[in-house]
């Protein structure tokens, strides 16, 4: 069975903090795919990266990077100098190739950002 | 805008009741998914639709149904309503048959059963 741990329930920083959410995954699969989707107070799920497990180089983008370490079986994601604008719900999921696996994105169960001034 | 078009966005029904949720996907998508988002569930995986035919079952209640037309809309239908099915019911595409790429999702039809 696949499984996401995302620890931190609530986090509250002040605007240009840098913050880093955790993300700790299990799965028997040995290919596999990580993602991360930011869920804003709209409601909607955006999309934000992918990542397959043969590929460990950490990405940036803008002001998000993401730190995949297999050894650790962890997709930490850090948004650097945190906006106001950056406030939402962000889930960490996992995928695989296997039957059970490939259909679906299994998420974490989110981890709320709150950026204040 | 993902491409993917939910409707309707926001529905209030009574217990026992019988609603139809309803998914276009992305222009070129053949997999349709459908999620569930509860409180105390979290993001779950409900089932998918690849071309016209169902792929994979996921936490789906029985009351719970769905099909994928030749057009390659989705519905969703949920019946004998309970409160606990209120959640916000998310459809999702893809190209493909597994999740390996991005998967577009809707802005969610928010389901509330008084």
């Amino acid at each position: 069975a696949q499984k996401v741990t995302q620890a931190q329930t609530e986090i509250s920083v002040v605007e240009k903090e840098d913050v880093t959410l955790d993300c700790v995954y299990e799965t028997r699969d040995t290919t596999y795919y990580l993602f991360w989707y930011k869920q804003p107070p709209s409601g909607e799920l955006v999309f934000l990266i992918r990542r397959n497990s043969f590929d460990e180089q950490n990405e940036i983008s803008g002001r998000y990077s993401w730190n995949f370490q297999k050894s650790t079986s962890s997709f930490n994601f850090t948004i650097t100098a945190s906006q106001v604008v950056d406030s939402a719900v962000y889930f960490c999921a996992l995928s695989g190739i296997n039957t059970g696996t490939a259909s679906k994105l299994t998420f974490g169960t989110g981890t709320r950002l709150q950026v204040t001034l | 805008d993902s491409g993917v078009t939910q409707t309707p966005k926001h529905l209030i029904t009574a217990t026992g009741q019988r609603v139809t949720l309803r998914c276009s996907p992305r222009s070129g998508d053949l997999s349709v998914y459908w999620y569930q988002q509860s409180l105390d569930q979290g993001l779950q995986f409900l089932i998918q639709y690849y071309n016209g035919e169902e792929r994979a079952k996921g936490n789906i209640l029985e009351r719970f149904s769905a099909q994928q037309f030749p057009d390659l809309h989705s519905e969703l239908n949920l019946s004998s309503l309970e409160l606990g099915d209120s959640a916000l019911y998310f459809c999702a595409s893809s190209v493909g048959l597994g999740v390996t790429g991005e998967l577009f999702f809707g802005e969610g039809s928010r389901l509330t059963v008084l």
